[in-house]
């Protein structure tokens, strides 16, 4: 059973769209990370979360932790054909860091 | 400064072999975590190390094993391979809880 599940499983959109990621558990985590991985390498950190209600940016992206510290979402602002790759959320429960399965993004030009 | 390296990038074994997998953290970075990531479980966590001990253990059978070094260099021991091991193998370090690098992982192929 997957503690973190990611929506949507895939996304193809068109450079300059906007796109929303939804990540979604049950469980109460100490900090949530977000990571993007392209093929053939290892996911690569862009941020971390650790307070409920959080909001971070990082350029076009913005990342809010929900209240309960369950939940996180990733926006992207006018996507461009570099973010295409796959999103990956992350819980940290102090034992272990939980993966969602991740969502995979393609922006074509 | 220099990343996560793992060696080798990609490995062909023969079922019922065994394989080692090593990874080299972060200068500094006292804690190593390996994951496994296959296309329908995703990540996996298989456990982490801290100061040469197992600190968290995943929910993988015994085959799987590993070590940390005084230097915080890790190594991670599959033995008996299954098909269902071919998967790529990550391994990542940390300072805190805030943060991992990646490597850029180990290929396994089982034939």
């Amino acid at each position: 059973t997957q503690l973190l599940e990611q929506s949507p499983q895939f996304l193809s959109i068109q450079e300059g769209e906007n796109l929303t990621v939804y990540c979604n558990s049950s469980s109460v985590f100490s900090s949530l990370q977000w990571y993007r991985q392209e093929p053939g390498e290892g996911p690569v950190l862009l941020v971390t979360v650790v307070t409920g209600g959080e909001v971070k940016k990082l350029k076009r992206l913005t990342f809010q932790f929900g209240d309960a510290r369950k939940d996180s979402s990733l926006h992207i602002t006018a996507a461009q054909p570099g973010d295409t790759g796959l999103y990956l959320c992350a819980g940290e429960d102090g034992y272990a860091l939980n993966f969602g399965k991740g969502t995979s993004l393609l922006v074509t030009p | 400064k220099a990343g996560v390296t793992q060696t080798p990038r990609y490995l062909i074994k023969t079922r019922g072999q065994q394989v080692t997998l090593s990874c080299s953290p972060i200068s500094g970075h006292r804690s190593v975590s390996w994951y496994q990531q296959t296309p329908g479980q995703g990540l996996q966590f298989l456990f982490e190390y801290f100061s040469e001990t197992q600190r968290n253990k995943g929910n993988f059978p015994g085959r799987f094993s590993g070590r940390q070094f005084s230097n915080s260099r890790s190594e991670m021991n599959v033995s008996t391979l299954e098909l269902g091991d071919s998967a790529l193998y990550l391994c990542a370090s940390s300072k805190t809880d805030y943060g991992y690098t990646f490597g850029s992982g180990t290929r396994l192929t089982v034939v």
